[in-house]
């Protein structure tokens, strides 16, 4: 899988936007873009997925540049429960070891009140 | 059940001692991984089952430790002999296949293992 590359903190604001960027320059043709979250101690927990076309669910948007080479996953209305460390994961929808997951050290996001 | 489960949610041990880690996924869920987390990182990969199938165990850090699931649905992990490097958190997942682009991982809460 490639290799991703994210800030190790970001700060925003509460009610704000956060917007968490992702370097994934080597991804591949048939590799998606993940993005999970790990509050304080808990599970890690998906947030969103995209191939190339920016996605949007309840949780946030995956925003893929054209290249696919980086992204940037939004919450539009950050709040103080936004507060965990997220991580982009660049994995294939087949073959090789498309099964696992595999993390870095994310970002830890902080929401400030 | 309503989400992935895990027992104990503590476990401290003496070294050299052996300890088994349980885990419960979703109940409609074929595939059940096994993760390490060590503190301020993101968890590694350890091992996965397809029902009762164990496809890749590559990621177990030696051959102290095992991982079982006779009947494809419950888990558990087996360290051996513990040693203090093995203190972390276990996680465990679990999602309805293995591979494909919708496939989720749900994750339980983890067990924090010391090894003292």
């Amino acid at each position: 899988d490639a290799k991703t590359t994210q800030p190790p903190s970001m700060d925003c604001a509460e009610g704000r936007a956060a917007n968490l960027p992702c370097n994934h320059s080597t991804i591949s043709g048939n590799e998606y873009v993940y993005w999970y979250r790990q509050i304080h101690s808990q599970g890690p927990q998906y947030i969103i997925h995209g191939l190339k076309n920016n996605e949007t669910n309840e949780m946030a948007s995956l925003i893929i540049t054209e290249d696919r080479k980086s992204s940037t996953l939004i919450l539009p209305h950050a709040t103080l429960r936004d507060t965990a460390v997220y991580y982009c994961i660049v994995r294939a929808n087949s073959g090789g070891s498309n099964y696992k997951l595999t993390f870095g050290k994310g970002t830890l996001l902080t929401v400030n009140p | 059940g309503a989400g992935v489960s895990q027992s104990p949610r503590y476990k401290v041990t003496k070294r050299g001692q052996d300890v088994t880690l349980r885990c419960d996924p979703i109940s409609s869920h074929a595939t059940l991984y096994w993760y390490q987390q060590a503190l301020g990182q993101g968890p590694e990969f350890l091992t996965y089952f397809n029902y009762e199938a164990q496809p890749d165990k590559s990621g177990l850090p030696s051959d102290r430790f095992s991982a079982e699931r006779p009947e494809g649905s419950i888990s558990t992990l087996t360290i051996q002999r513990t040693e203090q490097r093995d203190s972390a958190m276990y996680r465990c997942a679990s999602s309805q296949i293995a591979g494909g682009a919708y496939n989720e991982q749900f994750f339980g809460p983890g067990t924090r293992l010391t090894v003292l």
